[in-house]
């Protein structure tokens, strides 16, 4: 149990273009998910944590505007990389949690979505 | 604010060795820990997760401790194989609603036979 995909695997992109990246969770309901990026040899960056039904809460320094995140279901959340450019090119990942009780559960990680922008 | 450091950056044995990953954190108001092993290319997989009042957890050749007090925590790898050379990964959940993790950078483990 505890599955979580992400679609697509990796994405090629002419600069200028939007980029949809989905996460599921596959044998559960998350109430909340997460995305992060992360650069080669890095570790991970939280970018923004969503719950399903309201507006995502984005970390310092990450522009909503560009990475649009939609949580709109207990199973589903889509990071959308408005007009992509070079820059953006990185590796996302995402992760889903239960809350239960008020506190927070074990972390599931997606396989991550690899982002190439031309 | 929580900052999570790794030690050593990088580890490259011989096949067969014990060995310890260290991790430390600065806020020892933690809620669990969990190691994680990263493959090149990809996702996160959870090795083991130690909620803030056990002292350890065991899978198989991997023992995980954790001392709040001191802010630190061990990953110990037991008689390592090839198989084992990846990232691992350590990440500190304060326990909010949230449920934030704060990662550390890794330790690149590489085992050769």
């Amino acid at each position: 149990g505890a599955v979580v995909s992400q679609h697509p695997s990796w994405v090629i992109c002419k600069s200028g273009t939007s980029v949809k990246i989905e996460c599921r969770s596959l044998d559960f309901q998350a109430t909340t998910m997460f995305w992060y990026r992360q650069f080669p040899k890095q570790s991970l960056m939280l970018m923004a944590t969503s719950n399903e039904g309201s507006k995502a809460t984005y970390e310092q320094g990450v522009e909503k505007d560009k990475f649009l995140i939609n949580h709109a279901s207990l199973t589903l959340s889509t990071l959308t990389v408005t007009s992509a450019h070079p820059e953006d090119s990185s590796f996302y990942i995402c992760s889903a949690r239960v809350v239960r009780g008020g506190r927070s559960t074990e972390q599931f990680f997606g396989p991550g979505t690899r982002l190439t922008v031309l | 604010k929580q900052e999570v450091t790794q030690i050593p950056a990088a580890l490259s044995v011989p096949e067969g060795e014990n060995l310890v990953l260290n991790c430390s954190f600065t806020d020892s108001a933690i809620y669990n820990l969990q190691w994680f092993r990263q493959d090149p290319g990809k996702g996160l997989t959870s090795l083991l997760l130690i909620q803030s009042s056990q002292r350890e957890q065991t899978s198989g050749r991997l023992n995980a401790s954790l001392d709040k007090s001191s802010g630190r925590s061990t990953l110990y790898i037991a008689a390592s194989q090839p198989g084992d050379s990846a990232t691992y990964l350590c990440a500190v959940d304060r326990g909010s609603t949230l449920g934030r993790l704060y990662f550390g950078r890794g330790t690149q483990l590489t085992v050769w036979p």
